[in-house]
């Protein structure tokens, strides 16, 4: 019940396409979904996030899509550029058995954008 | 956001010695996380340090394999013990910032256990 599961595992798209990223859990007490961008050799950085009483969010190119009954959120990045290319994770806030507040992340979705 | 550093940046550790990672912040935030990344793969939470308390463990972590230092508001300890192979992987330092409780990340640790 933890899990989040994200798909697809890689991502081709074309410069200047759009580019859809798509999560789902079944935690209904996960309370924030942020997205993530990884470089190679780099730590996770924070892109964008949502919390779930937002159906949307924008942020310049990149949009979260949050379906609160379908439990599902996705990441849009429209004109998608080659410094886009990277690994994306998108994740989900819930709580510990300690109490704590603790991210599950989802598998991770490598994007290649290409000329 | 947050400034985090993390050294070494890379290690190779022979099997059976231990590693300690350190996690330094540019402002006082009183939650801190590890996490542990292995090659390819997701993220996965090894445990909790919030500064004046013991560090709270994620299943499959114990304090005798990962025992965390948390001094102050902005430094922490990550200790790799008794490594093998196995314990090859990122080790990434996060902080919890801001009144939307957003998580930053340090640059990571590579380790390579021989």
């Amino acid at each position: 019940q933890q899990q989040v599961k994200q798909s697809p595992q890689s991502l081709i798209v074309q410069k200047g396409g759009i580019s859809i990223i798509n999560c789902a859990y079944e935690n209904t007490a996960f309370d924030y979904f942020p997205w993530y961008q990884q470089f190679p050799g780099k730590g996770p950085a924070l892109l964008i996030a949502i919390r779930p009483d937002v159906s949307e969010k924008k942020e310049g190119r990149f949009t979260i899509s949050f379906n609160k009954s379908a439990k599902q959120f996705s990441l849009h990045i429209m004109d998608s550029q080659p410094g886009d290319s990277a690994t994306y994770f998108c994740a989900a806030r819930g709580w510990s058995n300690f109490g704590n507040e603790k991210l599950t992340f989802g598998t991770g979705t490598r994007l290649t954008i290409i000329p | 956001s947050a400034v985090i550093s993390q050294k070494p940046s890379r290690d190779i550790c022979q099997r059976g010695t231990s590693l300690t990672i350190q996690c330094q912040v540019d402002s006082q935030v009183t939650m801190m996380f590890w996490y542990r990344q292995q090659p390819g793969q997701s993220l996965t939470l090894i445990a909790t340090a919030n500064q004046g308390s013991e560090a709270t463990y994620e299943s499959g972590f114990v304090i005798d394999k990962f025992p965390i230092s948390r001094p102050n508001l902005t430094f922490s300890t990550l200790t790799v013990s008794n490594m093998s192979p196995e314990d090859s992987s990122i080790y990434l330092c996060s902080v919890e910032v801001g009144t939307g409780n957003e998580q930053y990340f340090g640059p990571g640790t590579r380790l390579t256990v021989t």
